[in-house]
């Protein structure tokens, strides 16, 4: 069975302050993919990155940057220089490719890190 | 650009009554997703449809659910006799491919409260 574990309840920070949002994962599977989303006051669930498991080039998109480890079954999720528009629940998820075949594949979720920048 | 849209927004009702939650995913996927999200609480995937069937369903995904794609376009999620635990906030998603960690595409969700 896949598990998405998100130790980080609740992070603040200080606006300009680096801080990352740490994600570790469990699955059998040998293919799978993993996600960040963004569920800001708002409401909805808005996408961030997708990796597969056969790729552990870590990723930078502008202020985000990304570090896959499978050797820790990790994927974790830094912001340089937060922003008070940066606050917000982050989610880590999985998906496993051996999902049911032709039939989609269903997003295991983290229980979210609610992120607080402040001036 | 192309988005996925959930209506209500909100949905208020009466315990023991029927709800039916609407969804118009983006015209060219072909699967679709209802998750949800007890407040507070992480995401939770209820059931995944693909070519007018359930492709995958979860434990909460019980007997007063059901799901339908009515037409063309629309995607509902139908609890036949809600209980105080069904408020929450419903999420209707949509990918184009299934393998490939296909990209899913979220609603902004209808907030559902039972009382």
């Amino acid at each position: 069975a896949q598990k998405v574990t998100q130790a980080q309840t609740e992070i603040s920070v200080v606006e300009k302050e680096d801080v990352t949002l740490d994600c570790v994962y469990e699955t059998r599977d040998t293919t799978y993919y993993l996600f960040w989303y963004k569920q800001p006051p708002s409401g909805e669930l808005v996408f961030l990155i997708r990796r597969n498991s056969f790729d552990e080039q870590n990723e930078i998109s502008g202020r985000y940057s990304w570090n896959f480890q499978k050797s820790t079954s990790s994927f974790n999720f830094t912001i340089t220089a937060s922003q008070v528009v940066d606050s917000a629940v982050y989610f880590c998820a999985l998906s496993e490719a051996q999902g049911v075949t032709g039939g989609g594949n269903k997003l295991t979720f983290g229980t979210g890190t609610q992120l607080k920048v402040e001036l | 650009e192309p988005e996925v849209t959930q209506t209500p927004s909100h949905q208020v009702t009466q315990m023991g009554q029927e709800v039916i939650l609407r969804c118009v995913p983006i015209s060219n996927h072909l699967y679709f997703y209802w998750y949800r999200q007890i407040l507070g609480q992480k995401v939770e995937f209820l059931v995944s449809f693909y070519n007018n069937e359930i492709s995958e369903k979860s434990e909460i995904f019980d007997d007063q659910f059901s799901v339908e794609r009515p037409d063309g376009s629309n995607f509902t999620l139908k609890i036949r006799s809600t209980k105080l635990e069904d408020s929450a906030m419903y999420f209707c998603a949509s990918s184009l491919r299934e393998g490939r960690g296909d990209e899913q595409f979220f609603g902004p969700g209808t907030r559902l409260t039972v009382l």
